[in-house]
């Protein structure tokens, strides 16, 4: 069974530090890894969505990686601002599974 | 541009009641997912859909059912509510064609069991 784990769980950094978000997954055999975010009493907005193919996606400020083979991805959030403060969450596809990993919350102080 | 909207957005029900969740799209998404959301957790699967008349269990399906009539509409049905099914429901979807695209979200359902 697939297993996703994100660390750390929680991070707060100080406005316009550069900062990355890890997430792990355990079987390799995916077809794609996406990035959310949650805002407190929201649902999830999707930020990235990378191909099982794909090493790469940037959105803006944003950019993640993934290494299949060693069962990892990063989220790289330049300049970091206080409207970036959510809790992040990765999520990877297997057959037509989705499985979550439980979030990293960041909190960005001005 | 709705997306996906979830109805209703809090519920309180007693033990061993039923209720349905409805949950609906305006993207034409061929694939559609009922997630639940407990404290600290990830969320867990419970059906996804794959296109119209067409369900499949998630890793969490035991005390739901779901339909699928429509490609719009995809309700949640808890038949008999117990307190371990506290949690909050959330509903997606996304195209899926020659590659992945992005799930959708909607806001949630609240959903308290006492």
């Amino acid at each position: 069974k697939q297993e996703v784990t994100q660390i750390p769980a929680a991070l707060s950094v100080p406005e316009g530090e550069n900062l990355v978000l890890n997430c792990s997954f355990t079987d390799s055999a995916i077809y794609n890894l996406q990035w959310f975010r949650q805002d407190p009493g929201k649902g999830l907005t999707s930020l990235l969505l990378i191909q099982s193919s794909q090493r790469e996606q940037t959105s803006g400020r944003l950019n993640a990686s993934l290494d299949k083979s060693s069962g990892r991805s990063t989220l790289y959030i330049a300049a970091s601002q206080p409207g970036d403060s959510a809790t992040y969450l990765c999520a990877v596809r297997t057959g037509n599974q989705f499985y979550f990993g439980t979030g990293t919350s960041l909190t960005v102080i001005p | 541009n709705a997306g996906v909207t979830q109805t209703p957005k809090f519920r309180i029900l007693k033990i061993g009641q039923s209720m349905t969740l409805q949950c609906t799209q305006d993207m034409n998404h061929n694939y559609m997912y009922w997630y639940r959301q407990d404290p600290g957790m990830g969320l867990k699967l419970i059906y996804y859909s794959v296109g119209a008349g067409i369900t499949d269990k998630g890793e969490v399906p035991n005390g739901y059912n779901v339909s699928r009539s429509t490609t719009e509409d995809f309700p949640l049905r808890l038949e008999l509510a117990a307190p371990s099914q506290t949690s909050v429901y959330f509903c997606a979807s996304s195209w899926k064609g020659e590659r992945n695209q992005p799930q959708h979200f909607g806001d949630g359902t609240r959903l308290s069991i006492l």
